[in-house]
């Protein structure tokens, strides 16, 4: 059956530090995949697309990687702030007879400490 | 810039009612969504809507639940008889292509008593 994982465990970094949170998939041969930001309460925010045939995107101080073969993204916060503490959740599209279905991860909690 | 809104923010209603969710989607976009996240839990797909039909649905979305697009700008999720279960944090998005980002609104939370 298809897998979204994401780190389970709440990371926690000092501030100015580079956080790295992971998305492994497993059958899946996802079009792209999608990086979002949830806050307590709050839908979830877009961050950062990155499709099939890039290696690498990034938007001011975020950056994310794409492998298809070892299906795994890897999304990094480069001098992190506390107003980065937010939970951040990986999406895949299951993209079936032309229309999108996103599937999330169940995030990975993200503490910045000042 | 534009947003996705949702309405009310919170729904309080008793087992066996009827709800109805709205959402206005960004003005030009042409696919519409919701999902719903129960506490604690991931954010789950429940349906897509394109062209003024279904166009894809989980296994979640049952007879239950409906959705229509009223008119040219409100898009609604109707969930019949209400279970406990159903008490949920329910988003709408859009997105202006099929394989373009999806904008999500704020939420509506749903309680079921």
């Amino acid at each position: 059956s298809q897998k979204i994982e994401q780190n389970s465990e709440a990371l926690n970094i000092q501030e100015g530090k580079t956080a790295t949170l992971t998305c492994n998939y497993t059958n899946y041969s996802p079009a792209y995949l999608q990086w979002y930001r949830q806050d307590p309460g709050r839908g979830p925010v877009f961050l950062l697309l990155i499709r099939e045939n890039e290696k690498e995107k990034r938007k001011e101080r975020l950056k994310v990687t794409f492998d298809t073969t070892l299906k795994q993204s890897l999304f990094h916060i480069t001098a992190s702030q506390p107003a980065d503490s937010a939970t951040y959740l990986c999406a895949l599209d299951l993209n079936s007879g032309g229309y999108q279905k996103v599937t999330f991860g169940t995030g990975t909690k993200l503490q910045v400490i000042p | 810039e534009p947003e996705v809104t949702q309405t009310p923010s919170h729904q309080v209603t008793q087992m066996g009612q009827e709800v109805i969710l709205r959402c206005v989607p960004i003005s030009n976009h042409l696919y519409f969504y919701w999902y719903r996240q129960i506490l604690g839990q991931k954010v789950e797909f429940l349906v897509s809507f394109y062209n003024n039909e279904i166009s894809e649905k989980s296994e979640i979305f049952d007879d239950q639940f409906s959705v229509e697009r009223p008119d040219g700008s409100n898009f609604t999720l109707k969930i019949r008889s209400t279970k406990l279960e159903d008490s949920a944090m329910y988003f709408c998005a859009s997105s202006l292509g099929y394989t373009d980002t999806q904008y999500f609104g704020p939420g509506t939370r749903l309680t079921v008593l």
